[in-house]
């Protein structure tokens, strides 16, 4: 079955600092790629998406590359901030599935001043 | 826009008894689903509709129990609560597909539920 394999968290880090989050993924068919974050009581939000190989899915300074050959949509940022703290889940979605998305187990990023 | 509104945000039970949690969105997205949150698992399907009369089982359904009357109104039913099923419960809402690639959806903001 699909499959979405994520980073452990937490993941500590000063701000000002490079993001990168690892995300691998195994799907039978031909998936769109997703990052959702979650902030502190709150429900998930999209981050940003890629739907095909190569594409680049930007949002808030975060950035993600659908990369078809590695299996993978690793999420990075080149300077994060405090409000950045945040669980970040990445998922995959199969094309016509409807709302049925497959979840990595989520990464919690700690910005520290 | 209110989006997707579950109530009640916290509820505690005992083992055995029953409540439903409850979702509403006014999106008019056609797709509504359930996912449980438990620490180290991520977010699992519990039960999807993909429209009204409509309901099929996700990954983890045992113990749960849905229907979809209305396009706006999905609830979760707990018959017997169970420790196991201590967890956050997020409702979340979509179109159906337009454009190329999976939907994305639209969350509500979580229900926490204990099971003494």
């Amino acid at each position: 079955g699909d499959s979405v394999t994520q980073m452990e968290g937490p993941v500590t880090l000063s701000e000002e600092a490079f993001l990168t989050i690892n995300c691998t993924y195994t799907a039978t068919g031909y998936p769109s790629l997703f990052w959702y974050v979650q902030y502190p009581g709150e429900g998930l939000q999209l981050l940003l998406k890629a739907t095909k190989a190569d594409d680049k899915g930007s949002n808030k300074g975060f950035e993600a590359t659908y990369r078809k050959e590695t299996t993978s949509f690793h999420l990075e940022k080149g300077s994060v901030q405090v409000s950045d703290s945040a669980v970040y889940f990445c998922a995959l979605g199969i094309t016509g599935g409807g709302n049925k998305l497959t979840f990595g187990t989520g990464t919690q990023l700690k910005v520290e001043l | 826009n209110a989006g997707v509104t579950q109530t009640p945000k916290f509820q505690v039970l005992k083992t055995g008894q029953s409540m439903t949690l409850q979702c509403a969105q006014d999106m008019n997205h056609e797709y509504m689903s359930w996912y449980r949150q438990d620490p180290g698992m991520g977010l699992r399907l519990i039960h999807y509709s993909v429209g009204a009369g409509i309901t099929d089982q996700g990954e983890v359904p045992n113990g749960y129990n849905v229907s979809r009357s209305t396009t706006e109104d999905f609830p979760l039913r707990l018959l017997s609560a169970a420790p196991s099923q201590t967890s956050v419960y997020f409702c979340a809402s979509s179109y159906r597909g337009r454009n190329s690639g999976a939907n994305v959806l639209t969350f509500g903001a979580g229900s926490r539920l204990t099971v003494l």
